[in-house]
């Protein structure tokens, strides 16, 4: 059965760092680019990175763009998400997502984790 | 970039259908065919359940649709059902410095 699994998240202060890890099971990882996206308590959804099935390509939203960064790791199944600078308005439950197409990117996701939340907080 | 436009309530009955609307711009929405639709509970992750503008993923139920016209993609869900109650959230590609939008919610309440 696919499943994606995120870890990292926790409590840290306003301008530190975190990294974000999401596991993959289940299904052919490396084949599937990968993105990130978070759920602020009481705001709606946000993209916020991709990386292209075998890493040689990302992106990432204007908002995040220059302080997080996505990876991955085809031999272990993972993608990262480093996150720097962070910011109390950067607390949010982070989801790892898979895209639904097979070697090009689709923007539909159809296999989501569990999530993992952060919270910047002083 | 801005969210994309979604009424942030609708309600309807059993067995009726609502429609939800998205509205985007020509940037978005109306230029390209990477709109999707998602299905979430309460302290949930989403679910997806129209992708490509009006495909049905495997297991999504035949009431719910998908379509869209100019910079407005829409999603019908007919014969309401109480499981239907949740938020629903449009999504699309954009060719703008952030290359994934989504809308900002409309929470379903099946009456």
């Amino acid at each position: 059965q696919a499943q994606l699994v995120e870890s990292g998240g926790g409590v840290v202060h306003p301008g530190r760092s975190l990294r974000l890890s999401c596991a993959a099971s289940g299904f052919s990882f490396s084949s599937h680019a990968m993105h990130w996206v978070r759920h602020a308590p009481g705001r709606g959804l946000e993209w916020l990175a991709a990386v292209s099935y075998d890493g040689s390509n990302t992106h990432s939203a204007d908002s995040v763009r220059g302080r997080f960064a996505i990876s991955r790791d085809n031999s272990n199944n993972t993608v990262y998400l480093q996150m720097s600078s962070l910011k109390t308005e950067d607390s949010a439950v982070y989801y790892c997502v898979r895209d639904f197409a097979v070697l090009v990117k689709d923007w539909s996701f159809d296999l989501w984790g569990r999530g993992t939340l952060v919270t910047v907080s002083s | 970039q801005s969210a994309l436009t979604q009424p942030a309530s609708i309600s309807g009955s059993p067995g009726q259908s609502i429609t939800i609307s998205c509205t985007g711009t020509t940037s978005d929405v109306g230029g390209y065919k990477y709109v999707s639709w998602y299905q979430q509970y309460p302290g949930k992750a989403p679910k997806l359940i129209i992708y490509e503008v009006s495909n049905r993923p495997s297991g999504v139920s035949y009431r719910f649709s998908g379509s869209k016209s100019g910079n407005t993609a829409s999603l019908t869900i007919s014969g309401l059902q109480t499981e239907d109650e949740a938020d629903y959230y449009c999504s699309s590609y954009s060719n703008t410095d952030t290359l994934l939008i989504f809308g900002g919610g409309t929470k379903l309440t099946v009456l």
